[in-house]
């Protein structure tokens, strides 16, 4: 079947610190990875993917690589922000059967000055 | 261009009661997909639409419905409310871009069952 793990939370980190937040998943065929991030009291936001493997996918300082050997794909961001604190999903969209995307249970960060 | 919306933004029923959540997608996308997020974990699959037929339906009981209507818009529906149906309901539309599916959720429906 198809699933995610990320790794438990909550993450506390002072401002400019390294971030990293592992998650792997299972699947079955060539998945396409993703990373949501939930801001307090909103939906999810797209933040980063990748379609396969080696892919790195990147926005706003943030970074992830699709390892297919170990079946990772951790979030890693060199220097946060206060702005970064939020719950940070991981999640997966297999090859096959429709649009579902499976979530990990996700990671809250928080940011401190 | 306007997101996804969804409405209404917070609803509180009593159980046994029936309850309707509805989304419009981003102008252009035609596949509307429904999630449950429970407080504290990640949102859980239950109805993908396209162009008005269904296209995938999650582990939830058959209490849980939905359709989709010909400018894309879509109602979840769930008969006899129970406590445990409180959750964060999100609606997301979906567009293929460089290679895959991208998914992009709305602000969701906050559904407290008391």
């Amino acid at each position: 079947g198809n699933s995610v793990t990320q790794m438990e939370g909550p993450v506390t980190l002072s401002e400019e610190a390294f971030l990293t937040i592992n998650c792997t998943y299972t699947a079955t065929g060539y998945p396409s990875l993703f990373w949501y991030v939930q801001y307090p009291g909103e939906g999810l936001q797209l933040l980063l993917k990748a379609t396969k493997a080696d892919d790195k996918g990147s926005n706003k300082g943030f970074e992830a690589t699709y390892r297919k050997e170990t079946t990772s794909f951790h979030l890693e961001k060199g220097s946060v922000q206060v702005s970064d604190s939020a719950v940070y999903f991981c999640a997966l969209k297999a090859d096959v059967s429709g649009n579902q995307f499976y979530f990990g249970t996700g990671t809250s960060l928080t940011v401190i000055p | 261009d306007a997101g996804v919306t969804q409405s209404p933004t917070h609803l509180i029923k009593t159980r046994g009661q029936h309850v309707t959540l509805r989304c419009s997608p981003i102008s252009g996308h035609k596949s509307v997909s429904w999630y449950q997020q429970v407080l504290g974990q990640g949102p859980q699959f239950i109805f993908q639409y396209y162009e008005k037929e269904e296209r995938g339906r999650g582990n939830f009981p058959d209490r849980f419905s939905a359709r989709q209507f010909p400018n894309y818009s879509s109602e979840l529906n769930v008969n006899a409310l129970l406590l445990g149906d409180s959750a964060l309901y999100l609606c997301a539309s979906s567009l293929w871009i460089s290679g895959t599916y991208e998914q992009y959720f709305g602000p969701g429906t906050r559904l407290t069952v008391t």
